[in-house]
């Protein structure tokens, strides 16, 4: 089985900062790696994926994550966060192997971006 | 636009009553998920359904039946409502394959007293 592990449950930056969201996972076989967005009081939205190829992959608003295989990480950035970033993001992974597209999810980290 | 839409939005329950929550996709996806979040967490998969009239039991589905009528529509059942319930219920969906992002609703909110 596999597991997603968001190690900062808070995060508060100044808007304007860089900030970067940490997630690891934990799986022995080929996986899909995502990220959601989930303002308050709302579901989640999708914001980037990553499967094979450049380990980079942008998102929508400036996001991006690196996949690291090395590091079983896939952490997500952005170069200058906006106070609407605020949000809590989750990291999912979904294992290649699923016949369908089941999605574990991570605890989840509360951005706080301050004006 | 293809979207997701739960009923209802919030709603409270009395322990030991049967509770049902309903959520509709014009997305014409085959997949159709059941999650709870509770405060401080992530989200936890009860059940899911890859077609009409089949549903797969997720990661912790206990207390939980689902139902899915129809390619559109998949409901989540509490036939004994308890205290533990408590929780922000979302429904997703998506379409085949493990590389297919998911569309959420809103959420419902369940309050179990």
């Amino acid at each position: 089985t596999q597991t997603v592990s968001q190690s900062d449950a808070h995060v508060t930056v100044f808007e304007g900062d860089s900030v970067e969201l940490r997630c690891n996972y934990s799986y022995g076989g080929s996986i899909y790696l995502s990220w959601y967005i989930q303002h308050h009081g709302h579901g989640l939205q999708f914001l980037l994926k990553y499967y094979s190829g450049n380990p980079v992959v942008q998102g929508v608003n400036g996001f991006e994550a690196e996949f690291s295989k090395s590091d079983s990480s896939f952490h997500l950035r952005k170069a200058s966060v906006h106070w609407s970033d605020s949000a809590v993001y989750f990291c999912a992974v979904s294992a290649a192997n699923n016949a369908g597209a089941k999605l574990t999810f991570g605890g989840g980290t509360r951005l706080t971006v301050r004006p | 636009e293809a979207a997701v839409t739960q009923s209802p939005r919030s709603k409270v329950a009395v322990t030991g009553g049967k509770v049902t929550l309903s959520c509709h996709q014009t997305n014409n996806h085959d997949y159709m998920y059941w999650y709870r979040q509770d405060t401080g967490h992530g989200l936890r998969l009860i059940h899911y359904s890859y077609v009409a009239d089949s549903t797969e039991k997720g990661d912790i589905p206990d207390g939980y039946k689902a139902s899915r009528p129809s390619q559109e529509n998949f409901s989540l059942i509490l036939e004994l409502a308890s205290l533990s319930q408590t929780a922000v219920y979302f429904c997703a969906s998506s379409d085949w394959g493990t590389n297919s992002d998911y569309t959420f609703g809103s959420g419902t909110r369940l309050l179990v007293i």
